[in-house]
């Protein structure tokens, strides 16, 4: 199993620029989510799904939209990108059953915006 | 919800044992007491959980207090390869909570060779 893989791992847009972030996990996981992670800070979770075609807000979605068309998939889409949003972003999936939910992350995904 | 709260860093030195504390006076009777670590450059990665006794696994021991508001998460022979932010989370044991854990800024762990 590959796990969570993220593309692209590095990123530069200019102010106002959108992209896509891209999030696929081979575990056949239920839950992923989306944090960001600033400069020496902990994480901040920004979006969630508990399932294909379920999402949820998290602490920070502002600037920030998502889909889960299938399982293995959950894309993050920034739209007018803005110098705020310079981050690193990670993705993780967890099973979403029972009573534990360990969480596998992926290696991330840097982003800046100039 | 509840959180937890974390020394911003520690030190140790190689081959010691390392006592990594939490605190989370608020925690629920249905929350499990997750850790976990970040390597720098790289995603975090599980460490180990427990609810009420204290867990054992490879590469960690979880000392949970009775009350359960506190635990220490114990590394017993420290390696450089452990310098690492570790985070302590409360996991709330249901699938209707997904999206509720939230992760702080974690204790730095700085080892010295």
């Amino acid at each position: 199993n590959a796990g969570v893989t993220q593309t692209p791992k590095f990123r530069i847009l200019k102010i106002g620029q959108s992209m896509t972030l891209q999030c696929t996990q081979d575990m056949n996981h239920n839950y992923m989510y989306w944090y960001r992670q600033d400069p020496g800070m902990g994480l901040k979770l920004i979006y969630y799904s508990v399932g294909a075609g379920i999402t949820d807000k998290g602490e920070v979605p502002n600037g920030y939209n998502v889909s889960r068309s299938t399982t293995e998939d959950f894309p993050l889409r920034l739209e007018l990108a803005a110098p705020s949003q310079t981050s690193v972003y990670f993705c993780a999936s967890s099973l979403g059953q029972g009573e534990i939910d360990t969480q596998y992350f992926g290696p991330g995904t840097r982003l800046t915006v100039l | 919800d509840a959180k937890t709260t974390q020394p911003n860093s520690m030190e140790s030195n190689e081959e010691e044992p390392v006592h990594l504390p939490c605190n989370h006076s608020t925690i629920s009777g249905t929350d499990y007491i997750h850790w976990y670590r970040q390597l720098p450059s790289q995603g975090p990665e599980y460490v180990i959980h427990g609810l009420t006794s204290n867990v054992n696994n490879r590469m960690a021991s979880l000392a949970i207090a009775e009350d359960r508001k506190s635990s220490t998460l114990i590394l017993h022979r420290a390696t450089l390869r452990d310098a690492a932010v570790y985070y302590c989370i409360l996991s709330a044991g249901h699938n209707t909570n997904a999206g509720k854990s939230t992760f702080g800024d974690g204790t730095t762990l700085t080892v010295k060779p």
